[in-house]
């Protein structure tokens, strides 16, 4: 089964700090995808990559970056962190096919005080 | 508005029993759909995808796609407590290789 990890899986930032969150996968997927899930909204996307160094806004990209440095690495970026980017982040691989199915990691729990 | 709604938010069922969710989706662009589940403290599995109209049985699982309707459903028959997860509908249109998820079914089987 595919395989995808993430780091860190719990996180407690200040207001206006600045956060990454990585993710890898080890299934030579070409997609990769940001998620975050908040109650009573499921997950929504945030950014996608087709490959290295290739990236996309999805439905929700304000006040996050992102970088796909290599077809294993994904990471989110948040700049200038503020509380509600408080949130459960998932990210996930697919091969590109249209589809396909996406695999998703364990979450990283964000927390911004 | 979310171009993907599930229905109920939550279910509760027996043990043994039938539990059934509902998806639609209001894009007609969409054409593929996926049925994800959750365990609490778990990324999201999937679960079953359903391309084409009619039934898809996969075990206990059974998806029913109407596409002229944009309606999907699974039915679980047989549930067991391990069942019990949030259970999400995805859905993707073509040469998009984006999912929009609904918000959500939490399934409780009872034992």
């Amino acid at each position: 089964e595919a395989a995808v990890t993430q780091s860190p899986r719990n996180k407690v930032a200040v207001t206006g700090g600045k956060v990454t969150l990585s993710c890898n996968q080890t299934n030579n997927h070409n997609n990769m995808y940001w998620y975050r899930q908040d109650t009573g909204h499921g997950l929504r996307l945030i950014h996608y990559s087709y490959g290295a160094g290739s990236t996309e806004k999805g439905d929700i990209p304000d006040g996050y970056k992102a970088s796909r440095p290599s077809q294993e690495n994904f990471s989110l970026i948040l700049e200038l962190a503020t509380p509600s980017q408080t949130s459960v982040y998932f990210c996930a691989s697919g091969e590109g096919d249209n589809q396909d199915t996406q695999y998703f990691g364990p979450g990283t729990r964000l927390l911004v005080l | 508005q979310q171009k993907v709604q599930q229905s109920p938010e939550s279910l509760s069922v027996p043990e043994g029993g039938m539990a059934s969710l509902n998806c639609t989706s209001s894009d007609r662009n969409f054409q593929y759909f996926w049925w994800y589940r959750q365990h609490s403290g778990e990324g999201p599995k999937a679960l079953m995808s359903i391309f084409s109209d009619g039934d898809k049985k996969e075990g206990r699982f059974t998806a029913h796609l109407n596409k002229a309707s944009l309606h999907v459903s699974l039915h679980i028959r047989d549930s067991q407590p391990s069942d019990s997860a949030l259970y999400f509908c995805a859905a993707s249109p073509p040469n998009y290789n984006v999912l929009y998820f609904g918000s959500g079914t939490k399934l409780t089987v009872e034992p």
